[in-house]
């Protein structure tokens, strides 16, 4: 079975540029997961949804940030305008059941490394 | 507060020797669940371990187990007989299932397997 999938791997761009990052989840994975993570540190979640809807979005920078999962499979994050500090790793991850149970465990692509210059 | 504490920023042990990565949790959540992932320098997160807090047993997989002390609310992770794969960071997490099954990451242990 396929894991997570998610492109472009690296992204290198000028700042105030923007960016968009895509995911495909593990097929049947009602839940998806966008983090960020910085270096060095752990994982921070940017955006949850469940199907189509964005059920945790309180860390995702609305100013800047937007993200989509139309159909409730595959989903875009886009930055945009991007700024130097947005450097980091941005890792997709999916589940199953997401809310519904607390042994419902997170599946991660291999994420894509965003530079900013 | 941290909802997640990792207090070892990196680790060395000798190939073939068991490790101990600490792991201290918060909550007053009486249904959550802790799990441990893996991130080599690759960059992918690849799950370990899941321990639920209703689990009378130690989870373990292999040569990995979760040592769970509910009263102390800690989640260590025991690797036995080390291997230089198991070089990477390890990163703690819980879900509390009340809060929306919210996630939560630890900062991470970086693992140096010797030789």
């Amino acid at each position: 079975e396929a894991g997570v999938v998610q492109s472009p791997r690296y992204k290198i761009i000028e700042k105030k540029q923007p960016v968009a990052f895509w995911c495909n989840p593990i097929s049947g994975h009602n839940t998806l997961y966008w983090y960020l993570q910085n270096l060095g540190q752990g994982p921070e979640l940017l955006i949850r949804y469940e199907n189509e809807e964005a059920v945790d979005d309180s860390q995702l920078p609305k100013d800047r940030f937007s993200a989509e999962r139309l159909k409730g499979v595959d989903s875009t994050l886009k930055i945009q305008p991007a700024e130097l500090g947005d450097s980091a790793v941005y890792l997709c991850a999916s589940s199953l059941a997401g809310s519904l149970d607390a042994a419902d465990t997170q599946y991660f692509g291999p994420g894509t490394r965003l530079t900013v210059l | 507060a941290q909802k997640i504490t990792q207090t070892q920023p990196g680790m060395f042990v000798q190939e073939k020797e068991a490790v101990t990565l600490d792991c201290t949790y918060d909550t007053s959540d009486p249904s959550y669940g802790l799990f441990w992932y893996k991130q080599p320098s690759s960059g992918e997160m690849i799950f370990l371990i899941y321990q639920g807090s209703y689990d009378q047993q130690n989870a373990t997989e292999g040569r990995y187990s979760l040592n769970f002390q509910k009263a102390r609310k800690s989640a260590n992770l025991v690797i036995s007989a080390s291997q230089l794969g198991d070089s990477a960071m390890y990163f703690c997490a819980m879900r509390e299932e009340y809060n929306f099954n919210k996630f939560y990451f630890g900062s991470g242990t970086k693992l140096n397997v010797k030789p």
